[in-house]
């Protein structure tokens, strides 16, 4: 798998923060975050282009790694709407005409 | 309202019959990709398409087949030699221009192989 996510499941309390860890030992020319809810589509959250960028969409925050191998998502002040499988994407910097998906994380929150 | 549409959402097939799930967008995008996705699993690319009559094979074209004779059409072909065809099937596509590296998907398609 090129894209190694952690943890695989969360289960957390409404209103706690969490973050997502997305590693990989190849470099990557960008990298994004998605949401997908059962039986649904991913849905894209956040989209990192530059080494180092950190970018935030209302509760969600995500940073590019210095060397472009990794990334984190951050939700701050979980609420249960965010339960879902929360994916990062990238691709590689020789062939930017694939995406490499990681192997996901399943949230759950409880209220 | 632009998007991506896949039709139908659920779809039940024989063992052993050939099956065309659709996909079709109005965001005028370049690209388009087909993914396979198994219960717990994450997205494995089958096959994608940057132009009209172009495509490439992804990491598990085996028993599948495309074409893109539109570029608003993508449909993909789930023939008799995909030994394991049960799972929920997913289009998306990308502007090519612009810098954009972000993919957009449709609802899927769940298909079961009876």
């Amino acid at each position: 798998q090129l894209l190694e996510q952690s943890p695989q499941f969360l289960s957390i309390q409404e209103g706690e923060n969490l973050t997502v860890y997305c590693n990989s030992s190849s470099v990557f020319s960008s990298l994004q975050w998605y949401r997908q809810e059962p039986g649904e589509g991913p849905v894209l959250l956040i989209a990192l282009y530059k080494a180092g960028e950190l970018t935030s969409n209302g509760r969600l925050t995500a940073q590019f790694g210095i060397t472009r191998k990794d990334s984190f998502l951050n939700i701050s002040a979980s609420i249960p709407s965010d339960v879902g499988i929360y994916f990062c994407a990238g691709q590689l910097k020789f062939n930017g005409n694939q995406f490499y998906f990681g192997t996901g994380t399943s949230l759950t929150v409880i209220p | 309202d632009g998007g991506i549409t896949q039709s139908p959402k659920y779809l039940f097939r024989k063992e052993g019959q050939n099956v065309t799930l659709s996909c079709e967008q109005n965001l005028n995008h370049d690209a388009m990709y087909w993914y396979r996705q198994d219960p717990g699993q994450g997205l494995r690319l089958i096959y994608y398409s940057q132009i009209v009559n172009d495509f490439q094979k992804g990491d598990i074209a085996e028993g599948y087949s495309v074409s893109r004779e539109k570029k608003e059409s993508f449909p993909l072909t789930v023939t008799s030699a995909q030994k394991n065809p049960t799972a929920f099937y997913l289009c998306a596509s990308k502007p090519l221009a612009g810098g954009y590296n972000e993919q957009f998907f449709g609802p899927g398609t769940r298909l079961t192989v009876l």
